[in-house]
């Protein structure tokens, strides 16, 4: 079965850490994208990837970076973590754009939630 | 831009109750339309999708037809049942990215 894994499910952090999220995907997908979840915001757009060492901003790019080394592997960063990033965090993969348009669905990891203290 | 629009929930029904979830879209082109669903401390599962007009997704029970001339995508199911109680979000496909709802909360009751 596919997957995409997140490496931490719940994390506790005290403002102005560094903090890294991680990201896996074993299905060869060429994107790679990155979402938080916040209640009645539904799901927003920090970073995307479409290749090794490539990143497009999302909707809400402030105050996080991305690296994207290998194919597999994304990672979210917060360089100084604070109260209002305290949310679900999604990762989630696709085939690229060569790919038909029936096989291009994101896949979703289980999701990292994260407290900022 | 491209976006996505759903109910508000939450949507509280009986068991065995008649679903429906609207969900409409702006966008250019020719989108591909999903309904994922989320329980809970999970991420999203893909429930159904359509790629082109007139399709209609199906699985688990659930159905949503793509239709181009309301730019709708409606989800349904004939009987809930209690373990369908999720968040279920429509999201759209357009070139290389993906826009989602808000979701919609649905609680099914016994």
């Amino acid at each position: 079965d596919v997957k995409v894994t997140q490496s931490s499910r719940y994390l506790v952090k005290r403002t102005g850490e560094k903090v890294f999220l991680e990201c896996v995907q074993d299905m060869d997908h060429e994107n790679m994208f990155w979402y938080r979840q916040d209640p009645g915001l539904g799901l927003r757009l920090i970073y995307f990837s479409y290749d090794v060492k490539m990143k497009e901003k999302g909707d809400i790019p402030e105050g996080y970076s991305v690296s994207r080394e290998k194919k597999e592997r994304f990672s979210l960063i917060l360089e100084s973590a604070s109260t209002n990033q305290t949310s679900m965090y999604l990762c989630a993969s696709s085939l690229g754009l060569a790919a038909l348009s029936g096989a291009n669905v994101l896949t979703f990891g289980a999701g990292s939630r994260l407290t900022v203290l | 831009g491209d976006s996505v629009t759903q109910m508000e929930g939450p949507v509280t029904l009986s068991e065995e109750a008649f679903l429906t979830i609207n969900c409409t879209y702006t966008a250019t082109g020719y989108p591909s339309l999903f309904w994922y669903v989320q329980y809970p401390g999970e991420g999203l599962q893909l429930l159904l999708k359509a790629t082109k007009a007139d399709d209609k997704g199906s699985n688990k029970g659930f159905e949503a037809t793509y239709r181009k001339e309301t730019t709708s995508f409606h989800l349904e199911k004939g009987s809930v049942q209690v373990s369908d109680s999720a968040v279920y979000f429509c999201a759209l496909k357009n070139f290389n990215k993906f826009y989602f709802g808000s979701g919609t909360k649905l609680n099914v009751k016994p």
